[in-house]
């Protein structure tokens, strides 16, 4: 079955750098990826999609990779800021209307 | 993108009883989901709701536990019966127009079984 592997220790980083988060996936070629923004007691929110021919997609502070050979996504958020903590959760498409989630990595950045 | 209202935000519910979680959208939506969130896990999708037929469940999931019911394109409900404490969790509602599309999530209903 497909497997998405998100790191799960929370990120600590200083405000001012590039928080860098990964998401891993196997067993599957989904036609695009997703990454989302969940902070406590909220649903998550959508932040960016990548499609398999993309390389790389920004959005203001936000950058995300999608590597289809090494099966893998990085999502950067440059120049953080306190109010980026919260945990980011990556997304595949699997087909017929399905996404799959995985864990979400916390992020904390320090003022 | 859709406005989705989640009732109730949190309940605390007693074992053997039934819960029935309501999801409204602010416009008509083609596809409405039912999420679970379990502390510190993923999001594990219970079930699609179909307008106007029965639910298509995923594995692990049925109808006798987790009723669903879709009248129209903006309205659906979740019952969570005969409630035990492992069906502690978060309990979100999405909805997603095409299947490009990202999905827009409710707040959720907090669910806790004692």
């Amino acid at each position: 079955s497909q497997k998405i592997e998100q790191n799960s220790e929370a990120l600590n980083i200083q405000e001012g750098k590039t928080a860098t988060l990964t998401c891993n996936y196997t067993n599957y070629s989904p036609a695009y990826l997703q990454w989302y923004r969940q902070d406590p007691g909220r649903g998550p929110v959508f932040l960016l999609l990548i499609r398999e021919n993309e390389k790389e997609k920004r959005k203001e502070r936000l950058k995300v990779t999608f590597d289809t050979t090494l099966k893998q996504s990085l999502f950067h958020i440059t120049a953080s800021q306190p109010a980026d903590s919260a945990t980011y959760l990556c997304a595949l498409y699997t087909g017929g209307f399905k996404t799959i989630f995985g864990a979400g990595t916390r992020l904390f950045v320090k003022a | 993108s859709a406005v989705i209202s989640q009732k109730p935000s949190r309940d605390i519910c007693q074992r053997g009883t039934s819960l029935t979680i309501q999801c409204q959208v602010d416009s008509q939506v083609t596809m409405m989901f039912w999420y679970r969130q379990q502390p510190g896990q993923s999001l594990t999708l219970i079930a699609t709701a179909n307008q106007g037929s029965e639910a298509t469940y995923e594995s692990g999931f049925v109808i006798d536990k987790f009723p669903i019911s879709r009248p129209n394109l903006t309205f659906s409900t979740l019952t969570v019966s005969n409630m035990s404490p492992e069906d502690s969790s978060i309990y979100l509602c999405s909805v997603q127009d095409r299947e490009d599309s990202p999905l827009h999530f409710g707040n959720g209903t907090r669910l806790t079984v004692t």
